[in-house]
């Protein structure tokens, strides 16, 4: 059965900095991995998705990278704002009678002004 | 366009009632996605539709709980005899695919926040 576990919990930054979440996965048979953010009360917002052929996708200040080998991802945000204040969750899809996507709990980000 | 949208988006009822949750996806979309999350967790996987079959119910915890797309978009999940455990925000998802839907983004609605008292 896929885990998934983001490190850290919680990060608390000042604002301008680059910063980097963590995404760790036990299973590499995966068909892709999504990052997403969630602000409080609120659904999920999807950020990026990466096949699993691929290696990193880029959105703006984002950039998420995947090592399916190693079971590894991570999401590198440039230039923090406060904005960017929330919850950042990754999750795989494995498909083949696992047709639900698998959360980590997420990461929870401040970015203080 | 529209997204995903989800009603109520919240719900408070005594232990024991039952409960009927609703999700518009968004037009289009084939495959449905119910999520259930818990405080300071993340989303699990309670099943998921193509069209108007549940391809994979894998993820109900119990047989109080059954979800229906009875044409292929509106879905509803119900729950019966609610416990307090049942307290969570359901969330709901929809996405493009059929085949190769692995390809595809799954778009999330708000939510319905349940409260089993």
């Amino acid at each position: 059965k896929q885990e998934v576990t983001q490190i850290p919990a919680a990060l608390s930054v000042p604002e301008g900095e680059n910063l980097v979440l963590n995404c760790s996965f036990t299973d590499s048979a995966i068909y892709n991995l999504q990052w997403f953010r969630q602000d409080p009360g609120k659904g999920l917002t999807s950020l990026l998705l990466i096949q699993s052929s691929q290696r990193e996708q880029t959105s703006g200040r984002l950039n998420a990278s995947l090592d399916k080998s190693s079971g590894r991802s991570t999401l590198y945000i440039a230039a923090s704002q406060p904005g960017d204040s929330a919850t950042y969750l990754c999750a795989t899809y494995s498909g083949g009678g696992a047709d639900g996507l698998t959360f980590g709990k997420g990461t929870h980000l401040i970015i203080q002004p | 366009g529209a997204g995903v949208s989800q009603t109520p988006s919240n719900k408070v009822t005594e232990k024991g009632k039952y409960v009927e949750l609703r999700c518009d996806p968004i037009s289009g979309h084939t495959a449905l996605y119910w999520y259930r999350q818990s405080l300071g967790q993340g989303p699990e996987f309670l099943i998921y539709f193509q069209g108007t079959g549940a391809a994979d119910d894998s993820g109900l915890p119990n047989d109080r709980f059954f979800a229906v797309r009875p044409e292929g978009s509106v879905s509803t999940l119900k729950i019966q005899r609610t416990e307090r455990g049942d307290s969570a925000v359901y969330l709901c998802a929809s996405s493009p695919g059929a085949s190769g839907r692995w390809e595809y983004e799954q778009y999330f609605g708000p939510g319905t926040r349940l409260t089993v008292t």
